[in-house]
């Protein structure tokens, strides 16, 4: 199947700093990028969908304003947790999916704020 | 998208076939069916996809019933490994078509020595 990375792994960063996470399609071109986070002992929640040259897709309740989605390219989604909190803490995780075939996930993302 | 059920949690002897059952009862007509599991702390991973016919992959089995209202997931011979949350997804488009993956609580397979 087709390789999704992210970068960092895992993260902590201080109250009021914003931190940028990385989504890499590595080989394939992804047109669309999805951005979940989990929360433990929960499911997936799905974000935000990520068009390539487009802004993203906000679901119903996620912030626009603090969660800062870029899709500059087709093998690379950000996302930027802005003014970052405790609750803010979480597993993230995105996907991608080649053009005629499924999605995939990348392994996720850990970020911890104190 | 449709929504769909699942037991909350199983258990399965290694060695031994694991089927997991999930409800679809509102699927459409387009919806596929999407089979996903997550090991703890690690991104899901794909395993199977269908839409009518039942379907074979390296990894599993997909049994859809005639009606297209439920399915099972068959892992022929579970080991330690395969224990992870596996998910059920119904979906329009077999294919990416854009198409979002809305996941439920899934079900918890333990698969035990």
């Amino acid at each position: 199947g087709a390789v999704v990375s992210q970068h960092p792994s895992w993260v902590i960063c201080k109250s009021g700093t914003s931190v940028k996470i990385e989504c890499r399609s590595l080989d394939f071109q992804a047109t669309t990028m999805f951005w979940y986070r989990q929360f433990p002992k929960q499911s997936l929640m799905l974000m935000a969908t990520s068009n390539e040259g487009s802004k993203a897709t906000y679901e119903q309740g996620v912030e626009k304003d603090k969660f800062l989605i870029n899709h500059a390219s087709l093998t690379l989604s950000t996302l930027t947790v802005t003014s970052a909190h405790p609750e803010d803490s979480s597993f993230y995780i995105c996907s991608g999916a080649p053009p005629t075939d499924t999605q995939y996930f990348g392994p996720g993302t850990r970020l911890t704020v104190l | 998208d449709a929504k769909t059920t699942q037991p909350p949690s199983m258990d399965c002897a290694e060695g031994r076939a694991a089927n997991l059952p999930c409800n679809h009862s509102t699927i459409s007509g387009n919806e596929y069916v999407y089979w996903y599991r997550q090991i703890h702390s690690q991104g899901p991973q794909y395993i199977i996809h269908g839409l009518k016919n039942n379907e074979t992959n390296e990894m599993a089995s997909l049994i859809i019933t005639e009606d297209r209202k439920s399915s099972t997931l068959i892992l022929p011979h579970a080991t330690l490994r395969d224990t992870a949350v596996y998910y059920c997804i119904v979906r329009v488009g077999g294919g990416n078509q854009g198409g979002k993956l809305i996941f439920g609580q899934g079900t918890e397979l333990s698969v035990k020595p």
